[in-house]
């Protein structure tokens, strides 16, 4: 059982374009964050979103989470190559206090 | 910025032989974790440790694991017996804070170990 759920798994898209991944639990979660992993290299935090409905933006990035604390979505505006990466989401349900990961989605932009 | 540093990048090891992998963690900081990822598979806990002591650990985390702050900036994760299943790359995470709430993680880059 995949305690949260991210999609898609792998999106290609042309530099220019826009996306939304998505990040989905059947759990409540105290807050999520979100990652992102470079081949070889461990994840980096950009954001931790922690009241329901809570939007936040880091540049071409907006981060949304779920009224409800069970969901998340990253958009990203005008993707560039350097937005490459896996893209990670994380929480601690309910009242456990390590994290644990959705499986990722593997984002590539094509130049 | 602050870094938590992975010694080594890369071990290669024979199935059977311990392994130590070592971390050092941001200097403020005060709990202290191991992740794992199997190769195309998610980031997984291992365990978490805190003033000393194990905080809580996963299923993975059985009696071949063993973590230690043997002094004031190392953290090490010892596998006694490694078993081929064990390759993967471990990461190791710090933070100020334990419930902020779970703001303020650094993970380091990692060490990619090899059971052969």
């Amino acid at each position: 059982t995949q305690l949260l759920k991210q999609s898609p798994q792998f999106l290609s898209i042309q530099e220019g374009e826009n996306l939304t991944v998505y990040c989905n639990s059947s759990s409540v979660f105290s807050s999520l964050q979100w990652y992102r992993q470079e081949p070889g290299e461990g994840p980096v935090l950009l954001v931790t979103v922690v009241t329901g409905g809570e939007v936040k933006k880091l540049k071409r990035l907006t981060f949304q989470f779920g009224d409800a604390r069970k969901d998340s979505s990253l958009h990203i505006t005008a993707a560039q190559p350097g937005d490459t990466g896996l893209y990670l989401c994380a929480g601690a349900p309910g009242s456990a206090r390590q994290l644990t990961f959705g499986s990722g989605t593997q984002l590539t932009v094509l130049p | 910025e602050p870094e938590v540093t992975q010694t080594p990048s890369h071990q290669v090891t024979q199935m059977g032989q311990e392994v130590i992998l070592r971390c050092v963690p941001i200097s403020n900081h005060l709990y202290f974790y191991w992740y794992r990822q199997i190769l195309g598979q998610k980031v997984e806990f291992l365990v978490s440790f805190y003033n000393n002591e194990i905080s809580e650990k996963s299923e993975i985390f059985d009696d071949q694991f063993s973590v230690e702050r043997p002094d004031g900036s190392n953290f090490t994760l010892k596998i006694r017996s490694t078993k081929l299943e064990d390759s993967a790359m471990y990461f190791c995470a710090s933070r100020i804070l334990r419930q902020d709430p779970l703001g303020g993680y650094t993970f380091g880059s990692g060490t990619r170990l090899t059971v052969v």
